[in-house]
């Protein structure tokens, strides 16, 4: 069965650095978006992508966050300056068309020192 | 009051049991409902898909929704200790869109 990809699996970063979190959508699907879920917490929205533009953001999704979609296959997430509150589980999904059902990925695991 | 409403746990049946997972929401924009399994550190996985108030079944899981009471429900049939793990509800308000709303999540135990 198609599945979303998500790498890296984990990621350790310093407060202040930039990341970059790199996932592969389910082939042919045409909406994007990325979540996350801090440890103990709901999964919140962070933002969706189609037709290589952003489609809807929530407030958490400020200037410090960036989405791309570089080529015909990767969607990544950057993060410009981290902060300790970005330690979170962040996971990409995808969905093939309006109507359809969102796919998850396993998620990259965020911790900021 | 929250939008979306649920109960955490844990819930723990013995095996064979029914299970029953509920979650209000307060927002009648709401359109689309969706029942998610997440295993610990593991991405959701789609479960249950419905739009309609009514009841839809797929083998031992049947979702049920309830717009005009604002409640969803998910039954889980002959439970086996394979599901356990954290289910989550959630739903969306637009067709072409899936900025969709978590519940918190019930942790859910089956003994075997």
């Amino acid at each position: 069965e198609p599945e979303v990809t998500q790498t890296p699996s984990h990621q350790v970063t310093q407060m202040g650095q930039e990341v970059i979190l790199r996932c592969v959508p389910i082939s042919n699907h045409l909406y994007f978006y990325w979540y996350r879920q801090i440890l103990g917490q709901k999964v919140e929205f962070l933002v969706s992508f189609y037709n290589n533009e952003i489609s809807e953001k929530s407030e958490i999704f400020d200037d410090q966050f960036s989405v791309e979609r570089p080529d015909g296959s990767n969607f990544t997430l950057k993060i410009r300056s981290t902060k300790l509150e970005d330690s979170a589980m962040y996971f990409c999904a995808s969905m093939g068309g309006a109507n359809e059902k969102l796919f998850f990925g396993s998620g990259t695991q965020l911790s900021v020192l | 009051q929250k939008e979306v409403e649920q109960d955490p746990g844990p819930l723990s049946v013995p095996e064979g049991a029914i299970v029953s997972l509920n979650c209000t929401y307060s927002n009648s924009a709401f359109q689309y409902f969706m029942w998610y399994r997440q295993y610990s550190r593991k991405g959701p996985e789609l479960l249950m898909y419905t739009y309609s108030s009514g009841n839809k079944e797929d083998g031992r899981f049947t979702a049920q929704v309830d717009k005009s009471s604002k409640y969803i429900s998910l039954f889980i049939r002959d439970s086996q200790p394979s599901d356990s793990a954290t289910y989550l509800c959630a739903m969306g308000m637009d067709t072409g869109r899936r900025a969709l709303t978590f519940g918190s999540g019930t942790r859910l135990q089956v003994q075997p």
